[in-house]
């Protein structure tokens, strides 16, 4: 069975330093990851993935994360916050099964960024 | 580019009453899924369908009923409608697995349901 580990329910940093949000995975599969956010009273929109190509991904707004598979880590990481990156951030493992996928969800990272 | 397309955005029922969702995917996507996020929750598995077909059941409740259509589009149906129903849902669709797919979801911005 697949499961999503987000250690961390709160993070706070202030604006302009690095951002860490943690994720820890498990999967009996290669499994593909992703990164979420939502901002307030929105839907979620696609951070980065993973898909079994580079361990090292980059995606949208500066945001970029490593697949670990020795420590099944998925770590999202940012070098400068910025405070339009306050919002809920969710990590997704997709279990491929059947010809359609699972998606499994963390309960979220609610990041804050101060002034 | 198109987007998954939800309406209504926002719906306002009593108790006991019945509530339809509708979900357009996009376009070339046979694969839709229904999640359900309650306030200050993560995003929780309803149902999902592909081609036309339900591929999978996580914690809908019985009161909910949901298909997917010949064009692709989906609705929930909720019937007898309690309080703990308020939330906002989320459809999503993706391309059928495999090939080019590389297992994204693409979300619609949900339609809030708040019950009275």
């Amino acid at each position: 069975a697949q499961s999503v580990t987000q250690l961390d329910s709160h993070v706070s940093v202030s604006e302009g330093t690095p951002v860490l949000l943690r994720c820890n995975y498990s999967s009996s599969y290669s499994p593909s990851l992703f990164w979420y956010v939502q901002h307030p009273n929105k839907g979620l929109q696609l951070l980065l993935k993973y898909t079994s190509a580079a361990t090292l991904v980059k995606g949208i707004n500066g945001f970029e994360a490593e697949f670990k598979k020795s420590e099944t880590s998925f770590h999202l990481t940012k070098p400068s916050a910025h405070m339009s990156d306050a919002a809920e951030y969710f990590c997704v493992v997709s279990d491929p099964s059947s010809g359609t996928y699972k998606y499994i969800f963390g309960t979220g990272t609610r990041l804050k960024v101060l002034a | 580019a198109a987007g998954v397309i939800q309406s209504p955005r926002h719906l306002i029922k009593e108790k006991r009453e019945t509530a339809t969702l509708k979900c357009y995917p996009i376009p070339r996507h046979d694969t839709v899924y229904w999640y359900q996020q309650g306030p200050g929750q993560d995003p929780q598995f309803l149902i999902s369908f592909y081609e036309k077909m339900q591929s999978d059941k996580g914690s809908i409740p019985d009161r909910f009923s949901a298909q997917q259509f010949s064009d692709y589009h989906s609705e929930l149906n909720m019937s007898s409608l309690e309080l703990g129903d308020s939330a906002l849902y989320f459809c999503a669709s993706s391309p059928r697995a495999g090939g080019e797919n590389t297992g994204e979801l693409f979300f619609g911005e949900g339609s809030r349901l708040t019950v009275l």
